[in-house]
């Protein structure tokens, strides 16, 4: 997708180890947002960010953790990856009221 | 009850035929309403996007919100195989100087147009 990338775009882990999930926007946009999409849940947010830094809990925060020290970088953190988190995620980038770009996602499993 | 409630079917209808998309919602304080198209592991892409109540149109899509029913539409006309998609609803309060929050999300609605 234009102006965002994720990366890994798939990661199988253990449960218990520790997992980055980057976040890399060219669009010079002040918002991010980390999502998860699960079946029959749809997508949820886990983290936001409103400028470098500066960040909070969405709703579906507990397990993890976000860092943004460059406005293009939001970091997304499984301290200790539980099963529960075998999901798909999304990362966001926002200009304006509507301006929502999507990443095409990272499949992570949790075994 | 969540905030936002979408039928995810799946919605399965002949090519050519009209499609009717909804989603109910309760959080007042929302006045930008969306709708993404997502295909098969790939990220949601905006397809249409209101602004308090009212029509909007563009092409064969048509979207509707009434925000005294707290109901919003989205139609689409002379479907095609290539609308197959899950499509999601999505709504936020807040405009370009507030409302950081992100979207409110509904769960999707899979659409499946048979030729």
């Amino acid at each position: 997708d234009a102006g965002i990338t994720q990366s890994p775009r798939h990661k199988v882990t253990e449960t218990g180890t520790p997992v980055t999930l980057r976040c890399h926007q060219t669009e010079n946009h002040r918002y991010m947002y980390w999502y998860r999409q699960d079946p029959g849940h749809g997508l949820r947010l886990i983290h936001y960010s409103y400028g470098v830094k500066d960040t909070d809990k969405g709703e579906v925060s507990d397990g993890y953790s976000v860092s943004r020290s460059k406005t293009e970088d939001f970091l997304l953190t499984l301290e200790s990856a539980t099963s529960s988190q075998t999901s798909v995620y999304f990362c966001a980038s926002r200009q304006g009221a509507i301006g929502y770009t999507f990443g095409s996602g990272t499949r992570l499993t949790v075994v | 009850q969540k905030e936002v409630e979408q039928d995810p079917g799946p919605l399965s209808v002949p090519e050519g035929a009209i499609v009717s998309l909804n989603c109910t919602y309760s959080n007042s304080a929302f006045q930008y309403f969306m709708w993404y198209r997502q295909y098969s592991r790939k990220g949601p892409e905006l397809l249409m996007y209101t602004y308090s109540s009212g029509n909007k149109e563009d092409g064969r899509f048509t979207a509707q919100v009434d925000k005294s029913s707290k109901y919003i539409s989205l139609f689409i006309r002379d479907s095609q195989p290539s609308d197959s998609a899950t499509y999601l609803c999505a709504m936020s309060a807040g405009g370009s100087g507030g409302g950081a929050d992100g979207l409110t999300f509904g769960k999707g609605t899979h659409l499946i147009i048979q030729p």
